[in-house]
């Protein structure tokens, strides 16, 4: 069956940078583009963007572009979301997807806190 | 961005009553292959969202057929016949049809 297993919860200072996994099995890796969400209490769920699993391509909401980047590794069927620059507003936690949505991970909580 | 607003904020139901949850769209859903990608998702607390349905009216596999979907263009409905005890949770609105995609703010609903 397919499955999303992401990385653990992560403490980071602010203007430092976290890196999450999504480690996807049950699929062939490269059949289905892999999206970031983003779930805060204040804001409700965002999307981030996506990465073409195949290519490497990705499309980024405006509003990530510069924060998030996108990346997958093949050889291990693991897409990467590294998160730059970090400030309290990114504190949340941060799903994977794929398939149009009917596969999630089970979320990675970030805090970001001094 | 296309603008998901969902309505009710919040919804409570007895068990076995039925449930209604409105999603609109500030433009329309229908998409350039003619499809409309706009899908409704249920997170229950502690957990990952879940797909219910998709193409506003398809149900995900192994979803109970007391939930249905149906509208078009910018208006869409969520329906519950019979709210059973693991129906509890916020439910979700989300549009796939234009970039970003982008989320309702949520339904949470309760048992009565």
């Amino acid at each position: 069956q397919v499955q999303l297993q992401q990385s653990g919860a992560e403490l980071a200072k602010p203007g430092s940078s976290v890196k999450i996994s999504c480690k996807a099995s049950g699929y062939t890796f490269t059949s289905y583009y892999i999206s970031w969400i983003k779930q805060t209490t204040g804001q409700g769920l965002e999307y981030i963007g996506y990465i073409n699993t195949g290519s490497g391509g990705t499309n980024y909401n405006e509003k990530f572009k510069g924060k998030a980047t996108l990346t997958v590794d093949k050889s291990s069927s693991t897409a990467f979301m590294q998160l730059s620059s970090l400030t309290p507003d990114d504190s949340a936690v941060y799903y994977c997807a794929l398939n149009w949505f009917a596969y999630w991970g089970q979320g990675t909580l970030v805090t970001v806190s001094s | 961005d296309v603008v998901m607003t969902q309505t009710p904020v919040s919804l409570s139901v007895a068990i076995g009553q039925p449930a209604s949850i409105s999603c609109k769209s500030s433009q329309s859903l229908v998409g350039t292959s003619g499809k409309t990608y706009l899908n409704w998702l249920l997170q229950r607390p502690g957990q990952s969202p879940k797909r219910l349905i998709y193409l506003v009216s398809k149900l995900d596999s192994g979803i109970p057929d007391r939930f249905s979907g149906s509208g078009s263009e910018t208006d869409f409905t969520l329906k519950i016949s019979r709210v059973e005890a693991d129906d509890l949770g916020v439910y979700y609105c989300l549009q796939g049809t234009h970039f970003p995609n982008t989320f309702g703010a949520g339904t949470k609903l309760e048992l009565k």
